[in-house]
């Protein structure tokens, strides 16, 4: 069974730059999550996708967006980068609809650096 | 949407103790619980879950308590050891719109 894993690991980049990060799901699974991971906090939702449809977003602004593609991985793409984007971003993949628990799997994370 | 409070936002405990960490959840229609834990520089890890039609489970030295009419649940350690140090965070479930919404965190110390 393989794992999730993402791509990059590590990237910096300047304001204004964008972004494009990419996530493999777990084998078996149709739905990706994407969460931004600020040093000390929780884990903060972004969106899910599911069947390559978007099924939930967080309070983020429409330069965040994502793709799923039709092997279930997926993409977060972030436009005009500002310095508070400056976090661990972590994919997490899922089965749904698994009798309501969905047990989130996550990847090592992409930290992302914005100068 | 779901909001997930949780504290204390660090704990200190002696080895050998026991460790809780509590959480509330705002939306009534979320009937998911789970507890991941995160080590340093390593990914979230699935330690427990608990579903909204049960009250408690434990799984060795760990339990995990529900309350759904105060809308709380809790994270028990039991005889604390050394790798249990890490920061530990709850998570709810709403099915309006299956998000999982995390709490902010607790980060466990197990003194020597």
């Amino acid at each position: 069974e393989t794992g999730v894993t993402q791509s990059p690991t590590h990237l910096i980049k300047t304001r204004g730059q964008q972004v494009t990060l990419r996530c493999s799901s777990q084998s078996g699974h149709n739905t990706v999550s994407w969460y931004q991971q600020a040093l000390g906090q929780g884990p903060q939702f972004i969106f899910q996708y599911y069947r390559e449809e978007e099924n939930g977003r967080g309070n983020f602004p429409p330069r965040f967006s994502g793709l799923q593609f039709p092997n279930y991985s997926s993409e977060l793409n972030v436009n005009a980068l500002e310095l508070d984007d400056s976090a661990l971003y972590l994919c997490a993949s899922s089965l749904q609809p698994s009798d309501y628990t969905g047990e989130l799997f996550f990847g090592e994370g992409s930290r992302l650096t914005v100068l | 949407g779901e909001n997930v409070e949780q504290h204390p936002s660090t704990l200190s405990v002696q080895e050998g103790d026991s460790a809780v960490i509590k959480c509330t959840y705002s939306d009534s229609a979320s009937n998911y619980f789970p507890w991941y834990k995160q080590e340093l520089g390593k990914r979230p890890q699935l330690i427990i879950d608990i579903r909204s039609n049960v009250g408690e489970k434990k799984d060795q030295r760990i339990a995990v308590t529900l309350n759904k009419t105060a809308k709380h649940f809790s994270l028990h350690i039991t005889e604390t050891q050394p790798e249990d140090s890490a920061v530990y965070f709850c998570a709810a479930r709403s099915i309006r719109d299956d998000k999982i919404i995390f709490g902010k965190g607790t980060r466990l110390h197990i003194l020597p």
